[in-house]
């Protein structure tokens, strides 16, 4: 069965630029979370989603937004890049929002 | 407030046992995680404890749970290389799930 997979593996933008990373749980699981993880640090949440409902959103600004399908796949969008928003971009899946967290391998941004 | 602590590197012989510590703050968590990352890659669940348990066994990992000290410490038996990697603790809050608050990870190095 496949995990939690997640694209791009690795990209480079420039600062002022937008970004959109996918993220396709694994089957049967309805919610997905978004977590960055900065160079050195552990991981930052950054948004819940369930049933295609935002449940939860971390300390990030209005630039991060999110949205899950009715395929409950996913995307992250980040608009007017920062060079402090390089960070490896975490997606994870479960049943529901308080099952066991499964992650993909990550989303490898790096903003220059 | 919420806040998750950890040394950040530990260094031990093969064969050796190794201990990870880790302290956090807000005394309404409700599990308490350890995740395993190896370079490149997503993070790996290596085991969890509820946070109404002292200790929790599994095959060469012992967790042991200090609530009163508010202190988490991952106990790995007859370390291989093969356990070198980054180690973050995790907690979740009660009626947060999802949300998970890692630590900024603490480095293992094994030495033949």
């Amino acid at each position: 069965d496949a995990g939690v997979t997640q694209s791009p593996t690795h990209l480079i933008k420039t600062r002022g630029q937008h970004v959109t990373l996918r993220c396709s749980p694994i089957s049967g699981h309805k919610s997905v979370s978004w977590y960055q993880q900065v160079l050195g640090q552990g991981p930052q949440f950054i948004f819940q989603y369930y049933e295609k409902e935002e449940r939860g959103r971390g300390n990030f600004p209005d630039r991060f937004s999110a949205r899950q399908f009715p395929n409950y796949s996913s995307e992250l969008n980040v608009n007017a890049l920062l060079l402090g928003d390089s960070a490896l971009y975490l997606c994870a899946s479960s049943l529901d929002p308080f099952g066991e967290l499964f992650f993909g391998e990550g989303s490898r941004l790096t903003v220059l | 407030g919420e806040d998750v602590e950890q040394s950040l590197f530990l260094s031990v012989r093969e064969g050796d046992s190794s201990v990870i510590n880790c302290t956090y703050t807000d005394s309404s968590s409700t599990y308490l995680y350890w995740y395993k990352q190896e370079p490149g890659a997503g993070l790996q669940l290596l085991t969890y404890i509820f946070s109404n348990m002292d200790m929790k066994q599994d095959q060469r990992l012992t967790v042991l749970l200090n609530k009163k000290d508010k202190h988490l410490s991952l106990r790995i038996a007859d370390t291989q290389t093969g356990d070198s990697a980054i180690y973050f603790c995790a907690e979740t809050l009660y009626n947060q799930g999802g949300k998970l608050i890692f630590g900024q990870g603490t480095e293992l190095s094994v030495k033949p």
